[in-house]
């Protein structure tokens, strides 16, 4: 079936970085585009960041450019989110998205990971 | 950015009852809107996408409606597995924003 698979959870110090992986199945990677999402503990969605696996571009939230890096290995149909510079304040729930840009979604998030805990602290 | 605000944050009502919430976006995003559920401890449920459209296997109890800047999302009679959080979400153009939720809780 169709899914993503994500990495397990990850504890981090302020001022490492954390990369956490994506894995699709049950579907051809290169023809939607994956997008990254936070969840702070008991707080609302955030939005970070978006990649075409097949072209390569990417793009993000303003608030993390320059600490931010998304990246893809097509051989094994994977997307990677990096996050640097980490802050206590980056304790979250970190999920990826599949988004279908150019079919009948219009651009939903409709398969989702299983999601990722974050957790900074020293 | 466009903003993407719900109301209300928070809502009480019994098994059966009809409920609806509202989403507003800052600037037309004209049917760019999708609506998500979401249960403790899970990630995001898309129920409909582009404002009106159903999700595959999603219940028809759900209806969603709007277009330009205001949408509403409808349950028609609450089933117990409907308590949870919903967001809306805009896909008009990046940033993705997300409406802060709505809490919809057993009363």
């Amino acid at each position: 079936q169709v899914q993503l698979v994500q990495s397990g959870a990850e504890v981090k110090k302020p001022g490492a970085s954390v990369k956490v992986s994506c894995k699709a199945s049950g579907y051809t990677f290169t023809s939607y585009d994956i997008n990254w999402v936070r969840q702070a503990t008991g707080q609302g969605l955030e939005w970070m960041g978006w990649m075409n696996p097949n072209s390569g571009n990417t793009g993000c939230a303003q608030k993390f450019q320059g600490r931010f890096t998304i990246t893809r290995n097509t051989s094994i149909s994977t997307a990677y989110m990096e996050l640097s510079s980490l802050r206590s304040d980056d304790t979250a729930v970190y999920y990826c998205a599949r988004v279908d840009i150019a079919g009948p979604t219009e651009g939903a998030f409709d398969i989702w990971g299983q999601g990722t805990l974050v957790t900074v602290s020293s | 950015d466009i903003q993407m605000t719900q109301s209300p944050s928070s809502l009480s009502a019994s098994v059966g009852d009809r409920v609806t919430i509202t989403c507003r976006a800052s600037q037309s995003i004209s049917s760019y809107l999708n609506w998500y559920q979401q249960k403790p401890g899970k990630a995001p449920k898309l129920l409909i996408y582009a404002a009106s459209s159903l999700q595959s296997g999603v219940p028809s109890r759900f209806s969603g409606s709007g277009s330009g800047t205001d949408f509403t999302l409808t349950i028609s009679s609450l089933q117990p597995e409907d308590f949870a959080t919903y967001y809306c979400q805009q896909s008009y153009s990046t940033p993705r924003g997300f409406g802060q939720g709505t809490k919809l809780e057993i009363k």
